[in-house]
Parts: structure tokens; C-alpha cells; sequence
């Protein structure tokens, strides 16, 4: 069942520029992952926060992690045409993983 | 290349056909699982598969067989497919902590599935 929910579903943004994007999940989580597809590619692991953790960095990815409000956001920095991708945030509870729909990221050159 | 492969990429099939897709993870991982991805739908889980014993089965129709011979390969069978099937199937692994909580999940390529 889907536990973590993306917003926006779609940001647009020109190169150079940050790109911010925000989960919300339901119920109590051991970590709290972040996802990038490429067009109908296989998923890419991009970060992973345990919940005892408030806020991870690489490179240029900043994740929080709000365990009273059950939500978390990504931050790519300086964004590149490259970055243009779908992004997932998972939530695990046990052995599964539980995924959003996504935000689709363009970068615009 | 992240370690975990999916054989074929791309397959068109009737709805009479019967057809196995194929993962492999070079990982050393003790658990593997099937998503399907439909456009603008979240991942849905599939099956899990658990030091090779099947732990989850998520209301998957009986047309979708999983088998899991050995923990480095996964298998998912398909026969009598309907259309509303064609989508991307992703296969994941990872290693399950003792506490048993997921991981970082590696995934295949994916096959994208047409039923026609």
C-alpha cells in the first residue's frame, strides 16, 4: 500500500536553480529513502535517513526528516540538465519498502 | 550498473503466450523482490522474496508466477496476461537487517512488458 506521498507531482525549474520537494507519510517508519528514475529506467537509490536522524547530506542532496510531522524533503542544489528525473521517497517499516508517485523534475538548460 | 540484471528489457506478448522474465543480483543480497510500475502509479510490490522463501504475495493475480531457485535469482513466470498488465516490471534486492528493517534497494532495469 502506498505510504509516502510527493509534492508537487511536477516542478520545472531552470539550471542553476535549487529544486525542493516534499514527503508526507502515515504511519511510523525505521528510515525514510529517496529514489531518482530516469525515463523508464530502473530506480537509483539517492539517500537514505533513519529516524533518528534529522538531516543527512551528498553532495548536492540535502534530505530532513520531520518524524512528529511525518514528512520529508529533498533539496537539489544547483541544479543540472541532468538532474531532470522522477524522484520517489520510500518509507520502511519492516522488510518492504512503501513508495509515493513521485515528482517529476525538468531542468531546464 | 547497480549490480542487479533483468533479462529481457523489452517484451511484446500475446495474451495466449507464456513468457518468464529473469533477475539476477550479483550482490550477495538475502532478499529480492518484483514491482510493477503502471504510468502516473506509484511502485506497486509484487512479491518478496526473503532468504528464498516467498514472504509476501501482495493480491497478485495467479497469472503472475514467482520463483526464487536461489538467493542471487528471481523469476517471474507469466501466462494468460491481460492487456491492463503492460507495464515496467522492476526487480529489487537488498539485505534485510536482523532487526528485519529494508534497506537500500538495488534494482534492475526493468522489462517493459506489452500484452496485446
Amino acid at each position: 500500500s502506498q505510504q509516502g506521498e510527493e509534492d508537487p507531482q511536477a516542478l520545472s525549474i531552470q539550471e542553476g536553480e535549487n529544486a525542493t520537494m516534499n514527503c508526507s507519510y502515515k504511519t511510523s517508519i525505521n528510515n525514510l529513502q529517496w529514489y531518482r528514475q530516469n525515463s523508464g529506467r530502473g530506480l537509483v537509490h539517492l539517500i537514505l535517513i533513519r529516524s533518528n536522524e534529522r538531516e543527512k547530506h551528498s553532495g548536492r542532496l540535502r534530505v530532513t526528516l520531520d518524524t512528529s510531522k511525518k514528512s520529508s524533503s529533498l533539496l537539489i542544489t544547483a541544479s543540472r540538465a541532468a538532474d531532470t528525473a522522477s524522484y520517489f521517497c520510500a518509507t520502511a517499516n519492516d522488510y518492504k519498502l512503501s513508495f509515493g508517485a513521485g515528482t517529476t523534475v525538468t531542468v531546464r538548460a | 550498473e547497480t549490480g542487479v540484471t533483468q533479462t529481457p528489457r523489452h517484451l511484446v506478448m500475446g495474451m495466449t503466450n507464456k513468457k518468464s522474465l529473469k533477475c539476477e543480483q550479483h550482490l550477495g543480497h538475502n532478499a529480492m523482490y518484483w514491482y510493477k510500475q503502471s504510468a502516473k502509479k506509484p511502485l506497486e510490490l509484487m512479491f518478496v522474496y526473503n532468504f528464498k522463501e516467498q514472504t509476501e504475495n501482495n493480491s497478485v493475480p495467479s497469472r503472475f508466477s514467482p520463483e526464487c531457485p536461489n538467493s542471487s535469482h528471481l523469476f517471474l513466470h507469466l501466462h494468460t496476461l491481460q492487456p491492463e498488465d503492460s507495464a515496467l516490471y522492476l526487480c529489487a534486492s537488498s539485505q534485510v537487517s536482523v532487526a528485519g528493517s529494508a534497506e537500500t534497494q538495488y534494482f534492475g532495469p526493468g522489462t517493459r512488458l506489452l500484452v496485446l
